[in-house]
């Protein structure tokens, strides 16, 4: 939906540098996840957050870490980044319901290139 | 562990004809299964989506069947137009039984609607 954010648009790293990347949910929304998008292939789960704990973690080494704050945004780090890394983060927003899962809506992403 | 199969890779109709991308999920436990549709440099974007509860949902269009007992799911096109041009995901979601609403996307199917 066109009211998850992100930030930034794009950006370009070398190898063995951290970046920070940023989402914003939907108002009212309590749960963040964060995929990863390599070119011509389906999103990866990395991360989801639910009321600033984490609530599941996917096949990332420990070089991803993320966070939610009180506001319910998120951020993602990326540590010593490799070759590989490179691809479109997509940040999701889903308002967690009692007993169901929620429809994830996507924002804009985040390209990364790392050099 | 959890994966989902879907084909074809690629697809290619005339307008107006109908297109079927098809989906299975290895995770028996799974309940929940969005269709996204991704045009080139966009977020993905939620077209339709199905529950465990019921085996077909219709949106003017489109619609998607879903088989429990074969576990797999089927996303119907009718009379397709040139802007459904895209790349589609179908994802399968494991909660509440699974404590992450984490989504296991497909690899993804190319549809060419030639005019």
């Amino acid at each position: 939906d066109a009211g998850v954010t992100q930030s930034p648009t794009h950006l370009i790293k070398t190898r063995g540098q951290h970046v920070t990347l940023r989402c914003s949910p939907i108002s009212g929304h309590k749960s963040v996840s964060w995929y990863q998008q390599v070119l011509g292939q389906g999103p990866q789960f990395i991360f989801q957050y639910y009321e600033k704990e984490e609530r599941g973690r996917g096949n990332f080494p420990d070089r991803f870490s993320a966070r939610q704050f009180p506001n319910y945004s998120s951020e993602l780090n990326v540590n010593a980044l490799l070759l590989g890394d490179s691809a479109l983060y997509l940040c999701a927003s889903s308002g967690w319901g009692s007993g169901v899962t929620d429809t994830q809506y996507f924002g804009p992403g985040t390209r990364l290139t790392v050099l | 562990g959890e994966n989902v199969e879907q084909h074809p890779s690629t697809l290619s109709v005339q307008e107006g004809d109908s297109a079927v991308i098809k989906c299975t999920y290895s995770d028996s436990a799974s309940n929940y299964f969005p269709w996204y549709k991704q045009e080139l440099g966009k977020r993905p974007q939620l077209i339709i989506d199905i529950r465990s509860n019921v085996g077909e949902k219709k949106d003017q269009r489109i619609a998607v069947t879903l088989n429990k007992t074969a576990k797999h799911f089927s996303l119907h096109i009718t009379e397709t137009q040139p802007e459904d041009s895209a790349v589609y995901f179908c994802a399968a979601s494991a909660r509440p039984s699974s404590n992450t609403g984490k989504l296991i996307f497909g690899q993804g199917t190319t549809l060419q609607v030639k005019p």
